[in-house]
Formats: structure tokens, sequence, C-alpha cells
């Protein structure tokens, strides 16, 4: 499973773009990239994943250049409500148990 | 729709005594799981499973046991409980054995004193 470097933390002020950025430079041919939620004191939740080029839904968009060694999650105008850690996930879409591998994430601070 | 289910919410144990986390889901998801986290940590597989019946060792399963006797139920076992075991406890369960099919319960938060 390839292994993800996020930054610890970031903070933002309301209404702004934030972008957190994954770097995974031994990423496998058929891995996917997978971003999770965790606000707290509740459990982690999907909220989006890619596998090249650029991924929107509702919540988020995903960046991911040709060579696929990083990816980057943009949340569009965020609110308090975003504060939350950011897992970046990379493997096979149909992972390995015992390989699912949640890192330190990255914790979203969004300022009034 | 309910989704995952765990009780209880928060738990304080002495050390060496035992007690079962409960986890329930209602989506009739085959694979269950058991995490981990510690403080300003990600999380650690404990336990999973891929059905009724069937169970299988994460990355840290010294200390726990699982069961999985129904589909909906998949219940955490801690035996003996040490202070290293103060944790949140989160159960998830999926469909498929897809990475993007997680649903996560609300967690255990338990403290070993």
């Amino acid at each position: 499973l390839a292994k993800t470097t996020q930054p610890i933390s970031m903070d933002s002020y309301e209404g702004q773009e934030v972008n957190i950025t994954c770097s995974h430079n031994n990423i496998a041919t058929n891995d996917y990239i997978t971003w999770y939620q965790q606000f707290p004191s509740q459990g982690p939740r999907f909220i989006i994943q890619g596998y090249k080029t650029k991924v929107t839904n509702e919540v988020a968009s995903l960046f991911i250049p040709a060579d696929r060694k990083s990816s980057t999650l943009s949340l569009p105008r965020v609110s308090l409500s975003d504060t939350a850690v950011y897992y970046c996930l990379v493997g096979p879409e149909r992972y390995n148990f015992n390989k699912f591998y949640f890192g330190s994430g990255t914790k979203l601070n969004v300022k009034p | 729709n309910a989704g995952v289910t765990q009780t209880p919410k928060f738990r304080i144990l002495k050390i060496g005594q035992s007690m079962t986390l409960q986890c329930t889901q209602d989506m009739n998801h085959n694979y269950m799981y058991w995490y981990r986290q510690d403080p300003g940590m990600g999380l650690k597989l404990i336990y999973y499973s891929v059905g009724a019946g069937i169970t299988d060792k994460g990355e840290v399963p010294n200390g726990y046991n699982v069961s999985r006797s129904t589909t909906e139920d998949f219940p955490l076992r801690l035996e003996l409980a040490a202070p290293s075991q103060t944790s949140v406890y989160f159960c998830a369960s999926s469909y498929q054995d897809r990475v993007d099919g997680y649903t996560f319960g609300s967690g255990t938060r338990l403290t070993v004193v």
C-alpha cells in the first residue's frame, strides 16, 4: 500500500477555498486515491475518490496530475462546519483489509 | 436508517476488568470492522469480518476478541483491560470490499484506569 504524506494541520477562514495536498510517490498502477473526512467525536466518512485527472462531487473536488504522485483535495468556500480531519488513502479499489491505512490526516481549522 | 450503531458511547474501566463493545448495522453489509484511534493518530484495524461466522485479525488484535454470529452484529470483547487500551473505538461496515464504501459508527470512548 502506498505511503502518503499530508500536512499535519491547516488554518483557513470562512468563505475561502482550501486545498489539501497529499503526496504518494509510490502509487501503483491499480491504486485509487480516496479521501475521508472525520468530524470531532465522529467516525470518518467517505467524501471523494479518483484515479486520474479531476473528480468533482457536491462536497469537494479532487485533482490528480498525470504522474499521480500527488493529489489535491479542494474544498470550495469552507464554513466553520468543515473543521475536521481529512485523510488521504491510496490503494486498490478493492483493498486488502490489513493494508487499509489511515495516517494521521490533516486537521483543518476553519476560523470565522 | 440508523446505519452503524455503537454502544456504549463512553466507558471507564478499571485495569483487569472486561467488557464488550457493541456494534450493529442495519444496511445488510457483509463486511464489518473494528478500529481504534489513539489521540491525534489515524485509525488502526483491530479485527474484521467478511460475513457471519468469519473473522480475522487486523493490525492490532492483541487483547481483543470478536465474534460474528449474525450479519448485523459484530461485538468486540476486551479481556483484562489495560491502560494501553485507552482509545476511541470505531466500528464500520461496507457492502463490498471497496475502499470508498465504508460507513462508520460514532465511536466508543474507552478509558482504562
